[in-house]
């Protein structure tokens, strides 16, 4: 069964460092998507990507948080400047159509821990 | 706001016995439900999703139920098994947009 992959499963990193996420997601799907999970709490929307075009943000993501799909492939997070609270799981998804028509298809995660 | 809330952080049951999950929904302008279960460690995985045009959609041992009229969403595993153990998620979306918006999740705990 097609499944998204992600990498690192977990980064530690010091405030302030650069921390890049790396996403594969499914061949034939279309829409991409992250989103991340502090620990204990719900998993939150962060954005959506789609002809190389962001569609959707929320407020989380500021202009701290930057996303790329470089080679057609993979789908990256980029945060610029780590802050302790950014400590979370982040999770890449992907679709063939939007999230409010079709079904998110999630990855594992990636563990990130801010010290 | 909008939000998804559930009402049960934990729900133990016994191996063989039904479960039922509930989740309240606020937005009347959601049109898509969908139920995620998350094991410990992995990401979400999808069990059964639920337009706003439906009341109730059957799955393999899983039912969703939609009820528009309290903004309440369910959903019932048929004869749990130990592997359902795992932390069960609501979130909707609404008509046209790209996010979903999850719930906060409810533990099911299976004994044997």
């Amino acid at each position: 069964e097609p499944e998204v992959t992600q990498t690192p499963s977990h980064q530690v990193t010091q405030m302030g460092q650069e921390v890049i996420l790396r996403c594969v997601p499914i061949s034939n799907h279309l829409y991409f998507y992250w989103y991340r999970q502090i620990l204990g709490q719900k998993v939150e929307f962060l954005v959506s990507f789609y002809n190389n075009e962001i569609s959707e943000k929320s407020e989380i993501f500021d202009d701290q948080f930057s996303v790329e799909r470089p080679d057609g492939s993979n789908f990256t997070l980029k945060i610029r400047s780590t802050k302790l609270e950014d400590s979370a799981m982040y999770f890449c998804a992907s679709s063939e159509s939007y999230s409010g028509a079709n079904v998110l298809t999630f990855g594992a995660g990636s563990r990130l821990t801010v010290l | 706001g909008e939000s998804v809330g559930l009402h049960l952080p934990t729900l133990s049951v016994q191996e063989g016995d039904n479960s039922i999950i509930n989740c309240a929904y606020s937005n009347s302008a959601s049109d898509y439900f969908i139920w995620y279960k998350q094991e410990s460690g992995k990401g979400p995985q999808f069990i059964i999703d639920i337009r706003s045009n439906m009341d109730k959609r059957q799955g393999q041992r899983v039912t969703v139920l939609l009820n528009k009229t309290v903004k309440h969403l369910s959903l019932q595993i048929a004869a749990t098994q130990p592997g359902d153990s795992a932390v069960y998620f609501c979130a909707e979306a609404l008509h046209n947009t790209d996010k979903l918006i999850f719930g906060t999740g409810t533990r099911l705990q299976v004994f044997p």
